[in-house]
């Protein structure tokens, strides 16, 4: 099965706006991770919360997870045009090394 | 120059033949992953391995065959009995001396059946 499954949503915003996606999943975690995918790129790391955090910040990016209902949220602030990409959650289970994406969310920032 | 490399960037396989994807890294990671990508559907795994000479199915490992022989290199063979294998295809590293790491992606691999 499947674990981080995003909302399947493609965003469009102006710059300046915040932009807000989600991920859920299905069994217990070691930790959850937020990419970010240029078109036609490999993906770059964005963001690490381990299971017993609820809130992690790093310069715009605000993660949030919540382990009792298996969802976490990914909040750009302020966005740029530059920010432009696909954004996928992955994540950790625990005892194993298998590291699981979702769908990903499109996010477009028009200057 | 670190990091991971895939090759090559395209490939165009004929139907019936067997095509094999590079994947090479010299981040001295112990974990390796090979992902499919198809368009509105994410990041399927294909195969992942944690160590030399041991690696595990993913979701979607039918069709599919790698080999991890030296810790750089995780070569993921596609073969005849994939059905469907136009894909994008990423390669991954992470290095779990614990569990909370990062994953490093390569560039990817377009393959494309003519």
């Amino acid at each position: 099965s499947q674990q981080g499954e995003e909302d399947p949503q493609a965003l469009s915003i102006q710059e300046g706006e915040n932009a807000t996606m989600n991920c859920s999943y299905k069994t217990s975690i070691n930790n959850l991770q937020w990419y970010r995918q240029n078109s036609g790129r490999g993906l770059v790391h964005l963001i690490l919360i381990r299971s017993n955090e609820r809130e992690k910040h790093s310069g715009r990016l605000r993660v949030t997870l919540d382990t009792s209902k298996k969802s976490s949220s990914l909040l750009i602030t302020a966005s740029r045009a530059a920010d432009t990409a696909s954004y996928f959650c992955a994540t950790v289970r625990y005892g194993n090394n298998r590291l699981a994406f979702g769908k990903g969310n499109q996010v477009v920032v028009i200057p | 120059d670190g990091g991971i490399t895939q090759s090559p960037k395209y490939l165009f396989r004929k139907e019936g033949q067997n095509v094999t994807l590079s994947c090479e890294q010299n981040l001295n990671h112990d974990a390796m992953y090979w992902y499919r990508q198809d368009p509105g559907q994410g990041l399927r795994l294909i195969y992942y391995s944690q160590i030399v000479n041991d690696f595990q199915k993913g979701d979607i490992a039918e069709g599919y065959s790698v080999s991890r022989e030296k810790k750089e290199s995780f070569p993921l063979t596609v073969t005849s009995a994939q059905k469907n294998p136009t894909a994008f295809y990423l390669c991954a590293t992470r290095t779990p001396l614990t569990e909370n790491t990062e994953a490093f992606f390569g560039q990817g691999t377009r393959l494309t059946v003519v």
